[in-house]
């Protein structure tokens, strides 16, 4: 069974500061990684994919991918009020017996406070 | 940018009706698919689409759903006998890009 695995927070970050976001998954044969944006009752965003190990930067936001830890992360620099929403990460993944999905974590819920 | 169409945005309907919930996904893309999000829950895998059939589908998709690309641009999901738990947000995605969803409402 895949799976990807968040803290569902929520996460509490004073604006101007950096926001720091985790996911862990289990499938080995994993190739991409993904982080989406939720507003409440909205569908989700993307924002960042990142398909090799290291790190991916993007305008404030930088992704980061470990996969011999099975990690990948979010960072986004200098949050703002306007960043606050849950925030998916998302693996797609091709198994040996089925079709490639995306699969999404819980998601964690992140709070920028002024 | 090209984007996923999703229509109607919100649709009510009673128990025991039939529901087409519709999208128009990238036209170049080859994987498509449906998921859904009951309220405060997490997004969660219905079917692929892949080459005109169906490539794989979760539990949830059982013999109630069904997906067709009728016309080759327009990617239906089908729920034939809408239960109360049905109501939920549906979302269409074109590989990682998705559709701003349809809300519905099972009364």
């Amino acid at each position: 069974q895949k799976e990807v695995e968040q803290n569902s927070g929520p996460l509490s970050v004073p604006e101007g500061a950096i926001a720091s976001l985790n996911c862990t998954y289990s499938d080995r044969v994993s190739q991409s990684f993904f982080w989406y944006r939720q507003y409440s009752g909205k569908s989700p965003e993307l924002i960042m994919s990142i398909y090799s190990n290291g790190d991916k930067e993007d305008g404030r936001f930088t992704a980061q991918l470990n996969k011999a830890s099975q990690y990948v992360s979010l960072l986004i620099r200098d949050s703002q009020p306007s960043d606050s929403a849950t925030y998916l990460c998302a693996v797609f993944a091709t198994g040996y017996s089925s079709a490639s999905k995306i699969i999404f974590g819980s998601g964690t819920r992140l709070s920028i406070r002024p | 940018e090209p984007e996923v169409t999703q229509t109607p945005s919100h649709q009510v309907t009673q128990m025991g009706q039939e529901v087409i919930l519709r999208c128009v996904p990238i036209s170049n893309h080859l994987y498509f698919y449906w998921y859904r999000q009951i309220l405060g829950q997490k997004v969660e895998f219905l079917v692929s689409f892949y080459n005109n059939e169906i490539s794989e589908k979760s539990e949830i998709f059982d013999d109630q759903f069904s997906v067709e690309r009728p016309d080759g641009s327009n990617f239906t999901l089908k729920i034939r006998s809408t239960k109360l738990e049905d109501s939920a947000m549906y979302f269409c995605a074109s590989r990682e890009h998705f559709g701003s969803g349809t809300r519905l409402t099972v009364v």
